[in-house]
């Protein structure tokens, strides 16, 4: 069964501080791997895409990893500011042969509180 | 801002009322997609359409739900006789089909999402 995880579930820092979030997922055939960010109330807007060849990618004070050996990802944030403070939410595309759409499949996210 | 409107953003209604929402998408991009988000938990996928096509539904989508996109580009979501258990934050998202390139950047379909418009079933 495809399935996104992602760890912690919330979790809270002080501004200026660093953290880091974890998705594990079991999607086949793997196509590529996002990491969205979604603020209350608002749609998810992309952050990263990784495909399998790609093992870092950096936006900003945003900077994903992709192990696609043992199917694991993070997302630092460096230095994190108050407006950080959203949904990260970790999301899987699987490949479709057929010639459909590359299926999303979305982990739950992390909520992410930066305090001053 | 993605590019991608929905309207309203925010309906609150009884249980047994029909409700409809519209999601524009960005202009060039053929591909729309409808998803629900409930608290806590990230989109799950309901259907999408390529041009005027309704390609792929999911089980999710009960027969009291029917989606439309009569002309290609705005998209319809329609809710009869809705229960408190829609009440959900439906997303909107459109791309382009295939992978294409801006500034030399692959896109992998890459889906922008719309603000989404929040349903509360009384």
């Amino acid at each position: 069964k495809n399935q996104v995880e992602q760890s912690p579930q919330s979790l809270i820092i002080l501004e200026g501080k660093n953290c880091t979030l974890q998705c594990n997922y079991t999607v086949s055939p793997f196509s590529n791997l996002r990491w969205y960010k979604q603020d209350t109330g608002r749609g998810p807007v992309s952050l990263t895409i990784m495909t399998f060849s790609e093992n870092t990618k950096s936006n900003g004070r945003y900077t994903a990893t992709l192990d696609a050996d043992t199917k694991q990802s993070s997302l630092h944030i460096t230095a994190s500011q108050l407006s950080d403070s959203a949904s990260y939410i970790c999301v899987v595309s699987a490949r479709k042969f057929s010639g459909g759409y590359n299926k999303l499949i979305f982990g739950a996210g992390t909520r992410l509180a930066v305090h001053p | 801002d993605t590019g991608v409107s929905q309207d309203p953003r925010h309906k609150i209604t009884k249980r047994g009322q029909n409700v409809t929402f519209r999601c524009d998408p960005i202009s060039e991009h053929n591909r729309l997609y409808w998803y629900r988000q409930t608290l806590g938990q990230g989109p799950e996928f309901l259907t999408y359409f390529q041009n005027e096509a309704q390609l792929e539904k999911s089980r999710l989508l009960s027969d009291r739900f029917s989606a439309e996109r009569p002309k290609g580009s705005f998209s319809t979501l329609e809710i009869q006789r809705t229960e408190q258990g829609d009440s959900a934050m439906y997303l909107c998202a459109s791309s382009l089909r295939g992978v294409g390139t801006s500034g030399g950047q692959a896109l992998y379909n890459e889906q922008f999402f719309g603000p989404g418009t929040r349903l509360t079933v009384l």
